[in-house]
């Protein structure tokens, strides 16, 4: 079980170039998201999903988007790269909420800087 | 909004006994609480969840009073590989329709284990 997997790990994009963060699971996890860390700062949750095919916003989506066409994949998309986009991107996985085991399981991070 | 306030940082030494408490006064019916420890550059690792009374893993404790507005992770023997951030957080079922995997991460408190 590799879990869960981000690629790139590090990555510089110029103002308004556009990129695809990738993320991946093996654990059938049907809920799947997209958190940014700022230094010094907490995780805050950008979108999630709860199967194929369904997406929901967090609580900073403005500037992505997202999209869920398989259970194991869940890239998150910047169309117009801005400054306050340099973070921290984690992707995590669960079960659905009430199991026993739906805690969160995160991916090692992709670290954004756009200059 | 189930936000949760702990200490921003504390100190302790190899061998001692550590205890973060995490106030959540707005605690939903249904939600869990549950501790993630996140290591420089790492994504948050789940570490417990309980929903009242006491809990107990291998790694650590949990301890929620019959009022659940509170709970303390209590780390025995810490180590100086203990040294991290320590996130408490409650599932925010009001904010985003129900499911309480939707986690709302606060700043956590870094924990700085000396020899």
């Amino acid at each position: 079980n590799a879990g869960v997997t981000q690629t790139p790990k590090f990555r510089i994009l110029k103002i308004g170039q556009s990129m695809t963060l990738q993320c991946a699971q093996d654990m059938n996890h049907n809920y799947m998201y997209w958190y940014r860390q700022d230094p010094g700062m907490g995780l805050k949750l950008i979108y999630y999903s709860v199967g194929a095919g369904i997406t929901d916003k967090g609580e900073v989506p403005n500037g992505y988007n997202v999209s869920r066409s398989t259970t194991e994949d869940f890239p998150l998309r910047l169309e117009l790269a801005a400054p306050s986009q340099t973070s921290v991107y984690f992707c995590a996985s669960s079960s659905p909420p009430g199991l026993v085991s739906d805690t969160q399981y995160f991916g090692p991070g992709t670290r954004l800087t756009v200059l | 909004l189930a936000k949760t306030t702990q200490p921003i940082s504390m100190d302790s030494y190899e061998g001692q006994e550590v205890n973060i408490t995490c106030s959540h006064n707005n605690i939903a019916t249904n939600d869990y609480i549950t501790w993630y420890q996140q290591f420089p550059s790492q994504g948050p690792r789940f570490i417990i969840q309980g929903y009242k009374t006491k809990v107990t893993n291998e790694v650590a404790s949990l301890f929620i009073p019959a009022d659940r507005k509170s709970s303390t992770l209590s780390l025995p023997r810490v180590s100086l590989s203990d040294t991290a951030v320590y996130y408490c957080l409650v599932g925010d079922s009001e904010n985003y329709g129900g499911a309480t995997n939707k986690l709302i991460f606060g700043t956590g408190t870094l924990l700085a284990v000396q020899p």
